[in-house]
Order: C-alpha cells, then sequence, then structure tokens
C-alpha cells in the first residue's frame, strides 16, 4: 500500500517567516495530495491540494509544489501569522473516492 | 457549504454498552468515509462507503459496525469496545464522481471505560 512521510515534525518559526513541509510517496499510481490543517479539537479541514497532472498550485499565502519524478510535494507557507500555528498533514491518494494515506503531521509553532 | 455535522461531540462508554456515532452531510456527496484519530498520530481510515455501499473495510475488528441508511446519514455502531479504542472518530465526504477532494467533520471524541 501506499507510505507517506513527512518532515518535520515539529518547525517553529518567527511570525512573517516562511514555512515549508515536505512528504514523500511510495506509490506511482497515487496522484492527488491534499494538505490538511487541524487545530486543537477539531476535525481537519483542507487548506490546498494538487493533482498529479499539476506542478504548483497557489492559494495567496499558501503553495503546493509537486515533484512526480522525486514523488515528493511540498507546502509552502509566506508571510506567516499566530493563526497558522496548528499540525498541518500531507495525504496520497491512489484513485478518487479511496481513503487518504496520511503523513505523521507537522506542529507548526508561529513564534511572536 | 462544506459542512459535516457529527453527534455527539463526546462520549464516555463502558466495555459492555452500545452506543452509535452519527454522521451528516448536505453536499450530495456520494462517498462517506470513517476515519480514527489516536493522540498525535495522523487519521487512520476505517471504513468506506460509496453509493451507501460499503467498499472498503480496513480490516477493523467487528466491535465497529459501520451502516449508511441513505446518502446524507453514516452511522458507526459501537459494541463491547476496549479501552484502547479511546480516539478520536471523524467523519469525511467527498462526491464520487471527481471523487478525491474530501470534507472532514468535527470528530466525536470517545473514551472507552
Amino acid at each position: 500500500g501506499e507510505n507517506v512521510e513527512q518532515h518535520p515534525s515539529t518547525l517553529s518559526v518567527q511570525e512573517g517567516d516562511s514555512a515549508v513541509i515536505k512528504c514523500t510517496y511510495s506509490d506511482s499510481a497515487s496522484n492527488y495530495f491534499p494538505w490538511y490543517k487541524q487545530e486543537l479539537g477539531k476535525g481537519p479541514q483542507l487548506i490546498i491540494d494538487i493533482r498529479s497532472n499539476v506542478g504548483e498550485k497557489k492559494d495567496q499565502r499558501i503553495a503546493v509544489t509537486l515533484n512526480k519524478t522525486a514523488k515528493h510535494f511540498s507546502l509552502h507557507i509566506t508571510e506567516t501569522q499566530p493563526e497558522d500555528s496548528a499540525v498541518y498533514f500531507c495525504a496520497a491518494s491512489i484513485r478518487g473516492a479511496d481513503g487518504l494515506t496520511f503523513g505523521k503531521g507537522t506542529h507548526l509553532i508561529i513564534q511572536p | 457549504d462544506t459542512e459535516v455535522t457529527q453527534t455527539p461531540k463526546h462520549l464516555v462508554m463502558g466495555m459492555t454498552n452500545k452506543k452509535s456515532l452519527k454522521c451528516e452531510q448536505h453536499m450530495g456527496h456520494r462517498a462517506m468515509y470513517w476515519y480514527k484519530q489516536k493522540a498525535k498520530k495522523p487519521p487512520e481510515l476505517m471504513f468506506v462507503y460509496s453509493y451507501e455501499k460499503l467498499s472498503i473495510n480496513e480490516s477493523v475488528p467487528s466491535r465497529f459496525s459501520p451502516e449508511c441508511p441513505n446518502s446524507s446519514l453514516l452511522n458507526l455502531h459501537l459494541h463491547a469496545l476496549q479501552p484502547e479504542d479511546s480516539a478520536l472518530y471523524l467523519c469525511a465526504s467527498s462526491q464520487v464522481a471527481s471523487g478525491e477532494t474530501q470534507y472532514f467533520g468535527p470528530g466525536t471524541r470517545l473514551l472507552v471505560l
């Protein structure tokens, strides 16, 4: 089955700086890669996703890049703000309507 | 509207109890999911329903019994649980046609005593 590795497990950045979280996946058949943000006591919230026919996608301060050859994808958050503090999960899916395989998560801490 | 609702928010049960978790969505999605999340861990897939039929069961013990009464509702029936089953149970849904984008509910936090 699919295996998703995520790094780092904890990331602390100064407010206003950029944060980058990286994930690798094992199954070349995976074609969908979402990123979720989970705040304490809440369910995961989709923040951005990318499909395998696209190399990069941006939504305001958030961007995701995908390298299919290397089988890795990354989340970039610019101009970080205190409300960006949360746990971020990457995930991969081989086929639509199947379940997602998640990375272990990154605890992002924004230092004021 | 991308809302998935779950009830109850919290549940405490003994090992001999029978309880049910409920999930509802009104987005017209035809795929619904149950995930289990332990503290400081990622969600783990338990079940997938597609067009009200169980399509994936990730080797979950029979003390967890899913049910999809209609396209908007998903239940998880619990019986004779163990303390190690204590976790956050998350429901999600997606359109089957495009498939991939899953929207999660807030979860039910379950404590088994």
